[in-house]
């Protein structure tokens, strides 16, 4: 157990929906990553979340959106949802936003949209 | 894209075997590289790192080696366990002394370890 919660662990939704992702981070830690893992494109960083303040973007496409809060959850948010988003979204923390630091990871939802 | 997920290579090992599981990076300016495990159904759960200032990290049954002039990485488990079957990705941080922390992933080795 890496300390990371995700909820919930499945999501099955319909095309068009809009669906939110929530990751609670490991005590302590202050950065929260969302990556996309999907048959097609293995992990793929989304983005990253600094004590509130979104830090670094990755791959997220426009119909995505996520915000960190003042308990440093993190919320990540998918709309106008479509066949493709089905995949596994996993969220991780690290203690900060630099450095050589590992990334806990949490245990994923699986999404699907049909 | 940076990370690649199409078919993935498999190495079938025997219990109690030696296994190594390779992997070709493509930031040469990146300083710190990652093994992670993910088992069928759960995230990647972290086995062992290595800084580029390293060339091999040993933990308990696994080795890592790091091979900056052809930028590849290699995971060695030694005496192989079934409970070792699993996915193994390497990762390697964005960019180097900066705050950000973007682990780009690469495309996965499964493992399986029959007894």
């Amino acid at each position: 157990d890496s300390g990371v919660t995700q909820t919930p662990k499945h999501l099955i939704t319909a095309t068009g929906q809009r669906v939110t992702l929530r990751c609670s981070p490991r005590s302590g830690d202050l950065s929260v990553y969302w990556y996309q893992q999907s048959l097609d494109q293995g992990l793929q960083f989304l983005i990253q979340y600094y004590n509130g303040e979104e830090r670094a973007k990755g791959n997220i496409l426009e119909r995505f959106s996520a915000q960190q809060f003042p308990d440093l959850h993190s919320e990540l948010n998918l709309s106008s949802l479509e066949l493709g988003d089905s995949a596994l979204y996993f969220c991780a923390s690290s203690p900060t936003a630099g450095g050589n630091n590992e990334q806990f990871f949490g245990p994923g939802t699986r999404l699907t949209v049909l | 894209g940076e990370s690649v997920g199409l078919h993935l290579p498999t190495l079938s090992v025997q219990e109690g075997d030696n296994s190594i599981i390779n992997c070709a990076y493509s930031n040469s300016a990146s300083d710190y590289f990652i093994w992670y495990k993910q088992e069928s159904g759960k995230g990647p759960q972290f086995i062992i790192d290595i800084r580029s200032n390293m060339d091999k990290r040993q933990g308990q049954r696994v080795t890592v080696l790091l091979n900056k002039t052809v930028k590849h990485l290699s995971l060695q488990i030694a005496a192989t366990q079934p409970g070792d079957s699993a996915v193994y990705f390497c990762a390697q941080k964005g960019i180097r002394n900066t705050g950000f922390q973007k682990l780009v992933f690469g495309t996965g080795t499964r493992l399986l370890v029959s007894p």
